[in-house]
Order: C-alpha cells, then sequence, then structure tokens
C-alpha cells in the first residue's frame, strides 16, 4: 500500500556513512513536494527527523541529513552510532487519490 | 509541551466498531493550520495514512478506507475521536495520533502520540 519505496534495509559499521532511497512518482516528489523524514526506535513512536528535504527539527544531531531530487529523496547518516539502529520512513504529499499524506515502505538501519 | 494520547479498547471482535480517542495537550484544536491525524501500523508493517481534522472541521480520508472510517473533534474536551467500522483481523495494527501541520501540497507530522495497539479477534 506505501506510494514511496525504500530499500528494506541498510547496514553499516560504526563511524560509517549509510544512504536511504525514497523514490516516489510524478503526484508526489516528482512533482515537487516536500519529504520529510521519521526515525522509529524500536518499540517506540516515529519521531521527526528530517522536514521540508533538508530541515533538523532541533535537538537532531547534524549526522543526519536530506536531499530531494527529481522524484527521489535521500536520508545520509555519516557518522553511524550504535542508537542509529531504527526504522526509516520517508513521507510526502500526493495530489493523487492516493494522498494526501503518503509513507515510503521503510528502511531498517542495522549498526553492525 | 506538546502532548498527544491515544486511548481504547485493546482488543475488538471482527464486525465491530473500533472507537479511538484521541486527547491531546499543549496546543489547540482551534488552531488554524493544525490538525490531528490518524495513522496506523501493522505489527512489522509500514505507516498507513487513515484520516485528519483541523480547526475549520475540514476533514480527509483514506481513499481506501473512507467507506469504514469518521472523525469528528470536541474542541472543549481537547479530543479527537476515529471510528472504524466492521473491524477485521487484518485492522490488527498500533493506531497513532498525530499532530500536523498543512498547507498547499505540504503535509507535515509534526509530533506523535504513543500509540495504541488494537487486536482484531475472536
Amino acid at each position: 500500500q506505501s506510494v514511496l519505496t525504500q530499500p528494506p534495509s541498510v547496514s553499516g559499521a560504526p563511524g560509517q556513512r549509510v544512504t536511504i532511497s525514497c523514490t516516489g512518482s510524478s503526484s508526489n516528489i516528482g512533482a515537487g513536494y516536500d519529504v520529510h523524514w521519521y526515525q522509529q526506535l524500536p518499540g517506540t513512536a516515529p519521531k521527526l527527523l528530517i522536514y521540508g528535504n533538508s530541515n533538523r527539527p532541533s535537538g537532531v544531531p547534524d549526522r543526519f541529513s536530506g536531499s530531494k531530487s527529481g522524484t527521489s529523496a535521500s536520508l545520509a547518516i555519516t557518522g553511524l552510532q550504535a542508537e542509529d539502529e531504527a526504522d526509516y520512513y520517508c513521507q510526502s504529499y500526493d495530489s493523487s487519490l492516493s494522498g494526501p499524506c503518503v509513507f515510503g515502505t521503510g528502511t531498517k538501519v542495522t549498526v553492525l | 509541551q506538546v502532548t498527544l494520547k491515544e486511548s481504547g479498547p485493546v482488543l475488538v471482535k471482527p464486525t465491530e466498531t473500533l472507537t479511538l480517542t484521541c486527547t491531546v495537550s499543549g496546543f489547540s484544536l482551534s488552531n488554524a493550520r493544525m490538525g490531528v491525524s490518524w495513522i496506523r501500523q501493522p505489527p512489522g508493517k509500514a505507516l498507513e495514512w487513515l484520516a485528519h481534522i483541523f480547526s475549520n472541521d475540514e476533514k480527509s480520508y483514506s481513499t481506501s478506507l473512507k467507506s469504514r472510517l469518521t472523525i469528528s473533534k470536541d474542541t472543549s474536551k481537547s479530543q479527537v475521536v476515529l471510528t472504524m467500522t466492521n473491524m477485521d483481523p487484518v485492522d490488527t495494527a498500533t493506531y497513532y495520533c498525530a499532530r500536523i501541520q498543512t498547507s498547499s501540497g505540504y503535509y507535515l507530522i509534526i509530533s506523535w502520540g504513543q500509540g495504541t495497539l488494537v487486536t482484531v479477534s475472536s
């Protein structure tokens, strides 16, 4: 049912850089609508991580960054830490019948 | 401090109607451009948007679930209520309410409740 596609999993050693892609279509990301990212730690509710493609809310470490290009967006985690092990979801506005709010399929980040 | 808290039954039987309540604090349901959404997450699966309501009583529903959902609010009680009819085991999920901020072509989930797990089983 998810409209935005993410890789199921990514992994990296502590200190490494990992990226998560989020692919949409012409009714959401490709239409220029902003992408937001949420972090869901095990057993907890999601938390806003990145808003407006590349902005960090207060308190989010600067090792998290976001970008958008065309019909895709990406979340990068540099200097990976053990506490970053979580599920990550992208989200955007969608102008089709799937909307107005659509989520990604989710990506599990594992710290090796 | 903004908080949202979901409440409702933990177990419902197939064909029954689910009623969930979201009680908010730290902001008013009468704030312009602010609204409350319901989102669910089946165990081990992705997030799914269900519905939202705004201060002016504007509502929107998931196309696939529209016939089963009703969202309403009681501003005086700072509560948003979601009802879902004809529950099925596939509706087993954690249900979240969330504070949202929107504008034309912009939909942001600012903060989330802790969620409540609803199991559908006879």
